[in-house]
């Protein structure tokens, strides 16, 4: 158990719908990080978020879009749906002290 | 796109013996992690080695670090069943953003 929370576990939605996906990071981690994972693929790192503003992001469109909240919970979200969005998105909260990052159970983002 | 390659991509071994699994990369890093994800789960954190450290263990896992040619590996001894999964590497600049490898598939038979 990492204390980290992801919200659904499973989603199905159609092209051009958007989606929003939600995280709780462990106690007293002000960093979140989100990653996507498609099949047979390592994660890519889409953002980060420290004490709620963006501070580093990966190669993706703006449509990929974040928040993080005075709580440091944060949330994904992702419009205009594309097929190639199908994966499982991870979402990960830093150790400061360790640098270690642990990562959520993620969600099944399914594109139909 | 990923920082470096995984060797080999798929293992399979012999419930007792000994699973080797190499990581390369291209780029400096403040640290390199090791994960182990089962069956497309979470990700779960096995170790961390910092760019300054040549080795590192923690229970039957053993890890290296060589910066000179941008490699580590991860070496799990006396393995058991229930060591099947993915392995990943990822490396960690400064501010945090970690770089996935493309993962080692590792088959345990008992």
């Amino acid at each position: 158990e990492t204390g980290v929370t992801q919200s659904p576990t499973h989603l199905i939605k159609t092209r051009g719908q958007q989606v929003t996906l939600r995280c709780s990071s462990q106690s007293g981690h002000n960093t979140v990080s989100w990653y996507q994972q498609a099949l047979g693929q390592g994660p890519q790192f889409i953002f980060q978020y420290y004490r709620e503003e963006e501070n580093g992001r990966g190669n993706f469109p703006p449509r990929f879009s974040g928040l993080q909240f005075p709580n440091y919970s944060s949330e994904l979200n992702v419009n205009a749906l594309e097929l190639d969005d199908s994966a499982l998105y991870l979402c990960a909260s830093r150790d400061f002290i360790t640098d270690t990052q642990y990562f959520g159970p993620g969600t099944r983002l399914t594109v139909l | 796109s990923q920082q470096g390659e995984e060797d080999p991509q798929a293992l399979s071994i012999q419930e007792g013996e000994n699973a080797t699994m190499n990581c390369s990369y291209k780029t400096s890093i403040n640290n390199l992690q090791w994960y182990r994800q089962n069956s497309g789960r979470g990700l779960v954190h096995l170790i961390l080695i910092r760019s300054n450290e040549r080795e590192k263990h923690s229970g039957r896992l053993r890890v290296t670090l060589d910066t000179s040619k941008k490699s580590s590996s991860l070496l799990i001894t006396a393995s058991r069943a229930a060591d099947t999964a993915s392995y990943f590497c990822a490396t960690a600049n400064q501010g945090g953003k970690l770089i996935f490898g493309q993962g080692t598939e590792l088959s345990v038979k008992p």
